[in-house]
């Protein structure tokens, strides 16, 4: 079945300490990205990637890294937590056809900062 | 911030009624997309038309595209209770290749 799996799902943790998000997806999408959902403020791109080795910011990067060491995975990574970053995660992947990105999205992690 | 707007913010109608949703958005784009969220779930993708295309069907969706105006609308025909979700626009302006989000509409379709 095709897909993009994240996990955790549910994750609560402290302030300062480290945590990876991971994201896969097993349909051989060049174009991988993550997203943040706060209410009232839709989805907001943090970064995204083209392809392996390629990764760009989005809208709102400060305070997360990602990697793209492979093809179907791409982690996020919250170096120290904060607060603010308490939201509703996604990842989302598209093949890129025709300058086209029809994104399919993972089922959200949600992350709680104390 | 780049981010579109949906319009209305929430709407609620009954079973068998018709629903439009419209977008607004800032900047010329490649394509235009609507995606479909069930509560809390991830996003599911239901239509895309092209910058160059003003008007594209797919079973009961309708979506229309005013490049001159920056907007887009969405029409769900013969509303049914699944169709209750949040519905967003999705822009790729043609600068780049991120994608921007608008609010969103939440969609209540009474039995």
């Amino acid at each position: 079945e095709a897909q993009v799996t994240q996990n955790p799902r549910y994750l609560i943790t402290v302030t300062g300490k480290k945590l990876t998000v991971t994201c896969s997806q097993n349909m051989n999408h060049e174009y991988m990205s993550w997203y943040r959902q706060d209410p009232g403020l839709g989805l907001r791109q943090i970064y995204y990637s083209m392809n392996v080795e390629v990764t760009d910011k989005g809208d709102v990067p400060e305070g997360y890294k990602v990697s793209r060491k492979e093809k179907r995975n791409f982690p996020l990574i919250l170096e120290s937590p904060s607060p603010n970053q308490t939201s509703l995660y996604f990842c989302a992947s598209s093949r890129i056809q025709g300058g086209s990105y029809e994104q399919y999205f993972g089922p959200g992690t949600r992350l709680t900062v104390t | 911030s780049q981010q579109g707007e949906e319009d209305p913010q929430a709407l609620s109608i009954q079973e068998g009624e018709n629903a439009t949703m419209n977008c607004s958005y800032k900047t010329s784009i490649n394509n235009l997309q609507w995606y479909r969220q069930n509560s809390g779930r991830g996003l599911v993708h239901l239509i895309l038309i092209r910058s160059n295309e003003r008007e594209k069907h797919s079973g009961r969706l309708r979506v229309t595209l005013d490049t001159s105006k920056k907007s887009s609308s969405l029409l769900i025909t013969a509303s049914r209770a699944a169709d209750t979700a949040s519905y967003f626009c999705a822009t790729d302006p043609n600068t780049g290749n991120q994608f921007y989000f608008g609010t969103g509409t939440s969609l209540t379709v009474i039995p």
